[in-house]
């Protein structure tokens, strides 16, 4: 089986600073690794990938995250917040074998404060 | 380039209504398709998925049922609906040998009175 934990169910981060999301998982073999944001009432756009390489990814709206395989980690940062960056994210995984399936971690709501 | 749609964008649908939402998808052939249902703006639960046309698999046991008449349409039915059933529902397709990430659709909002 398969799980992904997204431990903070909110995030707060002054605009301008830094910003991280955490995730990790669990996954049997090597994983293939994504990062989604939500806007309200929107589906899920589709952010970065870790599939096989570099350990550190870069994506869309300038983020990137950095995958870590002795901690089982891949967490979403982002050097300077904006305002626009409040959103929900979700970390998924899925296994590097065959047609696997997503599992989706429940979603951390980033708010970006002016 | 690809596109997803969905139908509607919204839904108010009384207890014990019929239910038929509506997923296509251009640009790509032989797509992976995915139903996904989201409660009170979180989790993401895999409803069903398609890797082929007449091919479902259903996740989770309920009274929704997927079909897949075409090659880039899923279709979300139910016969009659409960009030558990109201959420966010989202379709998504994948390439079957490829990036494997999956994009997704806008999303249905279903609000069953």
């Amino acid at each position: 089986a398969q799980s992904v934990a997204q431990p903070e169910d909110q995030v707060n981060v002054a605009e301008g600073n830094p910003l991280t999301v955490k995730c990790t998982y669990s996954v049997s073999g090597n994983p293939y690794l994504f990062w989604y944001v939500q806007y309200p009432n929107r589906g899920l756009q589709f952010l970065l990938k870790y599939i096989t390489g570099d350990n550190l990814v870069k994506g869309s709206y300038g983020f990137e995250a950095e995958f870590n395989k002795s901690q089982t980690s891949f967490h979403l940062k982002k050097p300077s917040a904006l305002v626009s960056d409040s959103a929900l994210y979700f970390c998924a995984v899925r296994r590097n074998f065959g047609n696997e399936k997503l599992t989706f971690g429940t979603g951390t709501r980033l708010t970006i404060i002016p | 380039s690809q596109t997803i749609h969905q139908w509607p964008a919204t839904l108010v649908q009384p207890v014990g209504s019929p239910l038929s939402l509506e997923c296509t998808v251009e640009g790509t052939s032989n797509p992976n398709l995915y139903w996904y249902r989201q409660a009170a703006g979180r989790g993401l639960q895999l409803l069903f998925y398609s890797v082929g046309i007449g091919q479902i698999s259903s996740e989770v046991p309920q009274n929704l049922s997927a079909s897949r008449p075409q090659d880039r349409q899923f279709i979300l039915s139910s016969k009659k609906l409960l009030l558990s059933d109201s959420g966010f529902y989202l379709c998504a397709w994948s390439e079957v040998r490829s990036s494997y990430e999956q994009y997704f659709g806008p999303g249905t909002r279903l609000t069953v009175t």
